[in-house]
């Protein structure tokens, strides 16, 4: 079974312009979680999807936004990016359940200059 | 005070050793307990998932967590080079939901 899927995997974007990121849940993982991983703050949890509805969101700004799309792949979107924002990005997919196992990508990592 | 505590090492061991890992936590809420395994330039991979207090073993890893103590363990035996990673725990439940909220890591060297 193929795992979970990110593109691209690497982004070199400027200040306040804006981002897209991409990802691939694996097949029949219904809910996606997106994380934010920084030297300095570690893994943080951005927002989660399941059913194209945000079910779950993170201590982020508005200008981090996300859509969870019918066959479950989702995007999140920076916009107004900040030096701050320059990160791994990483999405885990799950089946949605409670307590359950939540399977990363390999990430996307975000310059910002 | 985090929600999360993990020593961030750098640890570092000869080939061979016995590898403890620890994270402590506030929040009694949490339920379900993870140990992921990063590689540099990767993402998480789960090593370890335990609910509630309890050991669970898997080959040469075992996790512990004892929830009256608010205190999770990973031990590595016999640990090998490609055991070197960021070791993260992660935990899960009551108001944080499905969000997985992660120490910042512990850095592990294995030296043969």
């Amino acid at each position: 079974k193929a795992g979970v899927t990110q593109t691209p995997r690497y982004l070199i974007k400027t200040r306040g312009q804006q981002v897209t990121l991409s990802c691939s849940p694996i097949s029949g993982h219904r809910s996606v979680s997106w994380y934010q991983q920084t030297p300095g703050q570690g893994l943080q949890f951005l927002f989660e999807y399941f059913s194209e509805t945000q079910r779950n969101k993170g201590n982020f700004p508005g200008r981090f936004s996300g859509r969870q799309f019918s066959n479950s792949r989702s995007e999140m979107n920076v916009s107004t990016l900040e030096l701050g924002d320059s990160a791994l990005y990483l999405c885990a997919s799950s089946m949605a359940l409670a307590g359950d196992t939540q399977y990363f990508g390999p990430g996307t990592r975000l310059t910002v200059l | 005070q985090k929600e999360v505590e993990q020593d961030p090492g750098p640890l570092s061991v000869p080939e061979g050793a016995i590898v403890s890992l620890n994270c402590t936590y506030s929040n009694s809420a949490f339920q379900y307990f993870m140990w992921y395994r990063q590689y540099s330039r990767k993402g998480p991979e789960l090593l370890m998932y335990t609910y509630s207090s309890g050991n669970k073993e898997d080959g040469r890893f075992t996790a512990q967590v004892d929830k009256s103590s608010k205190y999770i363990s990973l031990f590595i035996r016999d640990s090998q080079p490609s055991d070197s990673a960021t070791y993260l725990c992660a935990m899960s439940g009551g108001q944080a939901g499905t969000a997985l909220i992660f120490g910042k890591g512990t850095t592990l060297s294995v030296s043969s």
